[in-house]
């Protein structure tokens, strides 16, 4: 099956404590997103890359890092310093970052701060 | 500031009834337009995209409008079908010299009845 792949599905971490969220895929695409969605509000883009080992800050990265060792492979670091961390977490690929090129998402990781 | 606004903002309708969403954007100069549909706890999936030249879409039974003099979209949904209850999002894209930016609606969540 081709496709994007986020995990895990749900997420608890205490405050204080770092959390990295996982998103894969098999789709052979070049760019990676990551958003964050909450209730009322539209997607807001945290970081994007476009290509291996490099990668942008989107609207809201405070708080947020992440890394592009891999083409497949973009995880998303929740750290301390992220003040309003429980969101729906919501990753993304496509074949490049043009004009015209599908966003895919992927499931979703529905973070929570206790 | 570019802005997408969604209305309404929730709907119920009995099943087999239609029903159409509204979508109005202030993105300038803009690319394209695409309706997502978003299943509870999912990531969301591309129903349509409209280009600027684009008047109407249909995808099955549902059917998106464009006016871009005007900065109105409409997604159509004839017939409905319980499995049609979602949140659909409109995203607008900014042309390639302003970023190529995406952005997102806050959604319409639709609740179709039996």
């Amino acid at each position: 099956d081709g496709g994007i792949t986020q995990s895990p599905k749900y997420l608890f971490r205490k405050e204080g404590q770092n959390v990295t969220l996982s998103c894969e895929q098999n789709l052979n695409h070049d760019a990676m997103y990551w958003y964050r969605q909450d209730p009322g509000q539209g997607l807001r883009l945290i970081y994007y890359s476009q290509i291996v080992n490099d990668f942008q800050k989107g609207d809201i990265a405070e708080g947020y890092s992440v890394s592009r060792e891999k083409k497949e492979s973009f995880p998303l670091t929740v750290t301390s310093a992220q003040k309003n961390p429980t969101a729906f977490y919501l990753c993304a690929s496509s074949r490049s970052s043009g004009d015209y090129n599908e966003q895919f998402f992927g499931p979703g990781t529905r973070l929570t701060v206790l | 500031k570019n802005q997408v606004e969604q209305s309404p903002q929730s709907l119920i309708i009995l099943e087999g009834k239609n029903c159409t969403l509204q979508c109005n954007y202030t993105v300038s100069p803009f690319s394209n337009l695409r309706w997502y549909k978003q299943d509870t706890g999912r990531g969301p999936v591309s129903l349509t995209i409209m280009t600027f030249s684009e008047n109407t879409k249909s995808n099955g039974r549902y059917t998106a409008t464009l006016d871009a003099d005007t900065k109105q979209s409409s997604l159509h949904i004839t017939a409905s079908q319980l499995s049609d209850s979602a949140s659909y999002i409109c995203v607008v894209r900014a042309s390639r010299e302003y970023g190529n930016k995406l952005v997102f609606g806050a959604g319409t969540i639709l609740r179709v009845k039996s």
